[in-house]
């Protein structure tokens, strides 16, 4: 049960894209499409942004995509707003009901 | 709204046990599969534990299990973590949260509630 490997820290300017990768293996990422993406902001809990790879919960705005590839699963934020700054964390099912999370990426809106 | 409010934090020394629960609202909670997550100070989340919506099965990280034992009440909306042997690393904010049927996910998650082991 490694856990997923996700950069430390990006950043991007108001209006710009970023996208932070969530490395895995057959085991996890890619043995399954039960990858989702959380947002927390310090302090506060975390609020799920994508999940099946690429569906988006109701609410969550569409400027927030989810793709994968292979043992890599990628989350993309277009148009950065200053609101976007929190941390970022991926989770795979891991099979036998069990999950991993990635380490988390700081998202920087500069 | 869905709501999971922790409860049953605190300092504890290591080698001792402690109780945490999780009180939750606004869905059927007989019906959903409920997790355990934790977050060490300034680290990243970390999966815990899973119990299905009977009670029936549980599953654990290896990390803990063991030592931890997830069970709930469904006639009290109650879900509750048993932590026993606790160690330093074990210190960290456990959130409960809620399984997203048939996703394979989680959907809602409580705010948290900090435990520190500590002499």
């Amino acid at each position: 049960q490694s856990a997923l490997t996700q950069p430390a820290s990006v950043s991007g300017s108001p209006g710009q894209s970023i996208t932070i990768s969530c490395t895995g293996t057959s085991s996890d990422v890619g043995g399954y499409n039960y990858v989702s993406w959380y947002q927390q902001h310090p302090g506060k809990a975390p609020k799920l942004m994508i999940y099946d790879v690429s569906n988006r919960p109701s609410g969550v705005s569409n400027r927030f995509s989810g793709s994968k590839s292979g043992n890599t699963a990628s989350l993309t934020i277009s148009g950065l707003q200053a609101e976007d700054e929190a941390d970022y964390y991926c989770t795979s099912y891991a099979g036998s009901y069990t999950w991993v999370f990635g380490g988390g990426t700081k998202l920087t809106v500069l | 709204q869905v709501q999971l409010v922790e409860s049953g934090g605190g300092v504890v020394q290591p080698g001792r046990s402690l109780r945490l629960s999780c009180a939750a609202s606004g869905f059927t909670f007989s019906s959903h599969a409920l997790h355990w997550v934790r977050q060490a100070p300034g680290k990243g989340l970390e999966w815990m534990s899973l119990i299905s919506f009977d009670g029936n099965n549980k599953y654990y990280a290896d990390s803990v299990k063991g030592r931890f034992t997830v069970s709930r009440d469904n006639s009290k909306n109650t879900l509750y973590l048993q932590m026993n042997s606790l160690r330093p690393e074990d210190t960290a904010v456990y959130y409960c949260a809620k399984d997203y049927s048939g996703r394979y996910t989680i959907d809602y998650w409580g705010q948290g509630t900090l435990v520190t082991v500590s002499s």
